[in-house]
């Protein structure tokens, strides 16, 4: 157990739809990070929050937002959802901001299909 | 940009064989490289990290990774699987350097290991 909790752990909704996934990070970290892991991408990098603000942004849909809040906990945000955003959404966190050289714990993910 | 390959997509190996699992990265200066380990219905565990200093590195599980800067190289060996080594295994490189990849980390495709009893 890393530590890292994700609710839920499975949805399943409908095309044009809007989901929420939550994120809880071991307990005085304060940097989270958000991945999506698909069958044709791979695990790919989303975005970074650390302390509330946005540090890092990758390979982020403009029809996807996070934020993270002041307990810590952070929320993806999926909208209009699409058959191609089925995947499996990933977690983690870090200690600080400076994630280069630190370990990144993954909370189990939150498998999403969409129908 | 920076790039992660895995060469083999599946690896059999019989229970008590080593293992050598192998990851090659693309990038202009030598990254943080890591190795994850994705069980079945589980999220990633690490199993090691390279940073800098012995270019051989310790993991859990007994399994440890050499960096080869000459090859760009960080593979993963395990001098005997065990059964319950089966899994997805990742490597992962992130940039050292602050920027905006800041705490980025960019994975392989993956290795699938299957474990003959």
């Amino acid at each position: 157990d890393s530590g890292v909790t994700q609710t839920p752990k499975h949805l399943i909704t409908a095309t044009g739809q809007r989901v929420t996934l939550r994120c809880s990070p071991r307990s005085g970290d304060l940097s989270v990070y958000w991945y999506q892991q698909s069958l044709d991408q791979g695990l790919q990098f989303l975005i970074q929050y650390y302390n509330g603000e946005e540090r890092a942004k990758g390979n982020i849909l403009e029809r996807f937002s996070a934020q993270q809040f002041p307990d810590l906990h952070s929320e993806l945000n999926l909208s209009s959802l699409e058959l191609g955003d089925s995947a499996l959404y990933f977690c983690a966190s870090s200690v600080g901001a400076a994630g280069d050289f630190e370990t990144q714990y993954f909370g189990p993910g939150t498998r999403l299909l969409v129908l | 940009a920076q790039s992660v390959t895995q060469p083999d997509i599946h690896i059999t190996v019989s229970e008590g064989a080593s293992l050598e699992l192998r990851c090659n990265y693309s990038y202009g200066a030598t990254p943080y490289l890591f190795w994850y380990v994705q069980s079945p219905g589980q999220g990633l565990q690490l199993l090691l990290k390279y940073f800098s200093g012995d270019t051989l590195v310790q993991g859990i599980k007994g399994f440890e990774a050499e960096f080869k800067r000459s090859q760009s190289s960080f593979n993963l060996r395990k001098p005997s699987v065990h059964w319950s080594d089966a899994a997805e295994y990742f490597c992962a490189v992130v940039l050292n350097a602050g920027g905006t990849s800041y705490g980025k980390l960019t994975f392989g495709q993956g290795t699938i290991l299957t474990v003959h009893p």
